[in-house]
């Protein structure tokens, strides 16, 4: 597609439940993020993907997340026994390269533990 | 944790007139970017500065490098109503790689 796509934009979950964010990064964009907005602040860095290297996992705040890219395209974002503070909007960018100055941000998927 | 402090963190002005708000660090920054974030929506790019001192216009929006590389300020003249929106500052530094810092946000509201 033009932009990037993440899915579902919205998603409300009991405590406790996994849930699974999708992104679809714009085609040919080697260099895939992920960052969390909760409500009122910045952007908080979680995972990044460049490649085939080996991901920067250095902000993802638990053990409870994680995340995958497959075939270099399409990235999951996974988080189990999720709490209530994980509430946030779950954003993914995209750039061709590593370079910051091309960050395609996607809408983000609004995620509310209740 | 938050490493930039962006301020002020909201703003009520009337149309027409002009806007500054900046972001600050004790870290030095190889490079600044300044985002518009509309509601429902992902931050959009407006400006990048990659060299200290730098200043870079887009439109009614100036920007600038500090030339400490721990500060940034954008400008927006003359502002109009779909100015509104959340503005974020945000930078790289050298040892971090492609991950950004952000800055809390300015909310901007312009009374028409």
């Amino acid at each position: 597609g033009a932009g990037v796509s993440q899915s579902p934009s919205n998603k409300v979950t009991e405590k406790g439940k996994d849930v699974e964010l999708r992104c679809d990064p714009i085609s040919g964009h080697t260099a895939l993020y992920w960052y969390r907005q909760s409500l009122g602040q910045g952007l908080e860095f979680l995972i990044y993907f460049q490649g085939n290297s080996a991901p920067d996992k250095s902000g993802l705040p638990s053990d409870r997340f994680s995340a995958e890219r497959t075939g270099g395209s399409v990235s999951t974002l996974t988080i189990q026994r999720t709490q209530q503070e994980d509430s946030a909007v779950y954003l993914c960018a995209s750039s061709p390269t590593g370079g910051a100055n091309h960050y395609t941000f996607g809408s983000g998927t609004r995620l509310t533990v209740v | 944790g938050q490493q930039l402090n962006q301020s002020p963190q909201s703003m009520f002005i009337q149309e027409g007139e002009d806007v500054s708000m900046n972001c600050t660090s004790s870290s030095i920054f190889n490079t600044w970017l300044w985002y518009k974030q509309d509601p429902g929506e992902g931050p959009v790019l407006l400006i990048a500065l990659y060299k200290a001192g730098e200043l870079t216009s887009n439109g009614r929006l100036t920007a600038q490098f500090g030339i400490t590389r721990k500060d940034s300020f954008l400008n927006i003249s003359a502002s109009i109503p779909s100015d509104v929106g959340i503005y974020f500052c945000a930078g790289r530094r050298e040892t971090s790689g492609s991950r950004l810092t952000f800055g809390e946000g300015t909310q901007l509201t312009v009374n028409p």
